[in-house]
């Protein structure tokens, strides 16, 4: 057990839908990051927070928001889904942002849009 | 876009023989680290090496950078069944205040009994 909880496990909706996924990162963690894995693509990195701020961006989508709450659990919204929306969302967290350090994962959320 | 390549994308050995992963990387780092996933689960942390470093273990895990080819290899001895996931390499790059931890595309390792 990483320690980092991801709510849903599993998520099927519709195309046109929206969706809020949530991550709680490990205790003691600020940095959260949210990746998007699927199979043609891979491991993509969405957007990382660190202690509420938005620190890094990567391939998301302007359909797609996150933010970061004061109690530190982070939230990925998803809106006008689209069947290519269709993947595992993934969560990790780590300790801080820079210089680097091992980040843990969640179990993560599939997402099916039919 | 995916900073770290890993090869081969696949590997298949028999129990007990010695498995070794690649990654590339094109920017400048911070630190690199190995990761393994077992199928559609999270990925779990093997191994950090700091772009300092050259050489670093933890039971049978050696890892290698080399910053002047910006490359790094995973060697799992003796490996087992159980080792059987896909592995993936994830480069640590700071800019700024911006800290990114890019994965590469994997290589899928099959331990045969």
């Amino acid at each position: 057990d990483s320690g980092v909880t991801q709510t849903p496990k599993h998520l099927i909706t519709a195309t046109g839908q929206r969706v809020t996924l949530r991550c709680s990162p490990r205790s003691g963690d600020l940095s959260v990051y949210w990746y998007q894995q699927s199979l043609d693509q891979g491991l993509q990195f969405l957007i990382h927070y660190y202690n509420g701020e938005e620190r890094a961006k990567g391939n998301i989508l302007e359909r797609f928001s996150a933010q970061q709450f004061p109690d530190l659990h982070s939230e990925l919204n998803l809106s006008s889904l689209e069947l290519g929306d269709s993947a595992l969302y993934f969560c990790a967290s780590s300790v801080a942002p820079l210089g680097g350090t091992e980040a843990f994962f969640g179990q993560g959320t599939r997402l099916t849009v039919v | 876009s995916q900073q770290g390549e890993e090869d081969p994308q696949a590997l298949s050995i028999q129990e007990g023989e010695n498995a070794t992963m690649n990654c590339s990387y094109k920017t400048s780092i911070n630190n690199l680290q190995w990761y393994r996933q077992n199928s559609g689960r999270g990925l779990v942390h093997l191994i950090l090496i700091r772009s300092n470093e050259r050489e670093k273990h933890s039971g049978r895990l050696r890892v290698t950078l080399d910053t002047s080819k910006k490359s790094s290899s995973l060697l799992i001895t003796a490996s087992r069944a159980a080792d059987t996931a896909s592995y993936f390499c994830a480069t640590g790059n700071s800019g700024g205040s911006n800290y990114k931890l890019t994965f590469g595309k994997g290589t899928l390792l099959t331990v045969n009994p």
